[in-house]
Parts: C-alpha cells; sequence; structure tokens
C-alpha cells in the first residue's frame, strides 16, 4: 500500500536536545510538507518542500529545519531553538488532483519535552 | 480576523439526523477548498474537494459560495462512525503549496 510513513510515533525530549522526526512517502508524490497541530489551534506550516533539494519556509520555522536529499524523504528537525516544541507534527505530501493540490498526511509524530 | 473560521462545537446529533457544517474565508483569491475528517489524536484524512458547482459523495455534499466566501459540509442520515472532527481547509490563492486550517468542527453523533 502506497502511503506516508512517521516515525517515531511517540518522542520525549529533555530541554536542549535537537531531535530529527523522520518522513518516507512511496506515493510518488512531488511536493512535502511539515505541518504542527496544537489543541485548539489549525494545523501550522512548518517547512515545505516541491521538489528534491528545495525547501521554502512555511509560517513558523523558526526553531526548525528540513532537508530533502531524497524524493521520498523529508525529515524534520526540532532544535533546542524551538521555544515549545511540544506538539503533534504531520508530515503530508501532494499531488494535483483536477487542478487542486490535494494533501494526504502521515499518521503523525506526538513530541514531549520534558 | 482568523483566515478560516468555523464553529468549534460539539454539534451533538442523533442518529439518522442530517447536519451542517459552514466555514468562512477571508482570501478572495483561494482558489482550492477541501473538507478533511479528523480522529481524536489521528492524522487528518481528506473527505472530499469542494468545486464551485457544489458536488455530493454519497451521503456528503459540498457546496462552495464565493460571492459570501464559505463553504459548506452536509452530512445526512448520520452514523455513530461519523463522530469526529471536521477541518475546512483553503488555499491562500491559485496554484499554491500553502493551505489555511481552520480549527475544525467537532461532530458527536448519538445512538
Amino acid at each position: 500500500d502506497g502511503g506516508i510513513t512517521q516515525s517515531p510515533k511517540y518522542l520525549f525530549r529533555k530541554e536542549g536536545q535537537n531531535v530529527t522526526l523522520s518522513c518516507e512517502q512511496n506515493l510518488n508524490h512531488d511536493a512535502m510538507y511539515w505541518y504542527r497541530q496544537d489543541p485548539g489551534q489549525g494545523l501550522r506550516l512548518i517547512y515545505y518542500s516541491q521538489i528534491v533539494n528545495d525547501f521554502q519556509k512555511g509560517d513558523i520555522a523558526e526553531g526548525y529545519s528540513v532537508s530533502r536529499e531524497k524524493k521520498e524523504s523529508f525529515p524534520l528537525t526540532v532544535t533546542s531553538a524551538q521555544k515549545n516544541p511540544t506538539a503533534f507534527y504531520l508530515c503530508a505530501s501532494s499531488i494535483w488532483v483536477s487542478g487542486a493540490n490535494v494533501l494526504t498526511f502521515g499518521a503523525g509524530s506526538r513530541l514531549t519535552v520534558l | 480576523r482568523k483566515e478560516v473560521e468555523q464553529d468549534p462545537g460539539p454539534f451533538n446529533v442523533p442518529e439518522g439526523a442530517t447536519v451542517a457544517f459552514n466555514c468562512t474565508y477571508s482570501n478572495s483569491a483561494s482558489q482550492s477548498f477541501f473538507w478533511y475528517r479528523q480522529d481524536c489524536r489521528k492524522e487528518p484524512k481528506l473527505l472530499m474537494s469542494v468545486y464551485s458547482s457544489g458536488n455530493e459523495d454519497g451521503r456528503f455534499t459540498a457546496q462552495l459560495n464565493r460571492a459570501s466566501q464559505y463553504i459548506s459540509l452536509l452530512i445526512r442520515d448520520s452514523k455513530l462512525s461519523d463522530s469526529a472532527t471536521y477541518l475546512c481547509v483553503v488555499s491562500e490563492g491559485a496554484g499554491t503549496y500553502k493551505y489555511i486550517f481552520g480549527t475544525g468542527t467537532r461532530l458527536k453523533v448519538l445512538a
């Protein structure tokens, strides 16, 4: 089955540590995204990548970094500079269908900072 | 003003009822519109795209009103399994990779 795999599902981090969240897709989609979801808020875009070796900042990129060395992979690093990293992180990929760019999400990674 | 606004609910309805949600958006340049369903602590899943002429998928009907800048979702013959949060998603413009998510409307279908 084609889909998006995120790992780990749950992650605990001490303050001051960097952590990397994995995202792999086998849908052959060109574009990939990282969103953050907090209780009572809509999903907010962290970074997105339209093609390999290219990515753009979203609305809340500070304290995060990404890479896109392969079409299938778009890892997110949450650095110690991110002041409030506890959240539900969602990776997505997209494809154009009938003029609309349709997002498909992975199951998410839940990060808790202790 | 929020860019995409939804009534958070919860909407508590009995099985078999018809329920409707609205979502308003502020960017008149938005071109793509979607409804996603999100179960508790799970990822959002595409329910349906919303087209200008309106579209239907089984018990679900979506409408777009560009003049008033809102989209709607109608669920007929509600099932217990329809209980979830419904997210309104709107593109920032035409041909964009950026989308604005509403905070969601929570639906509880009661037996």
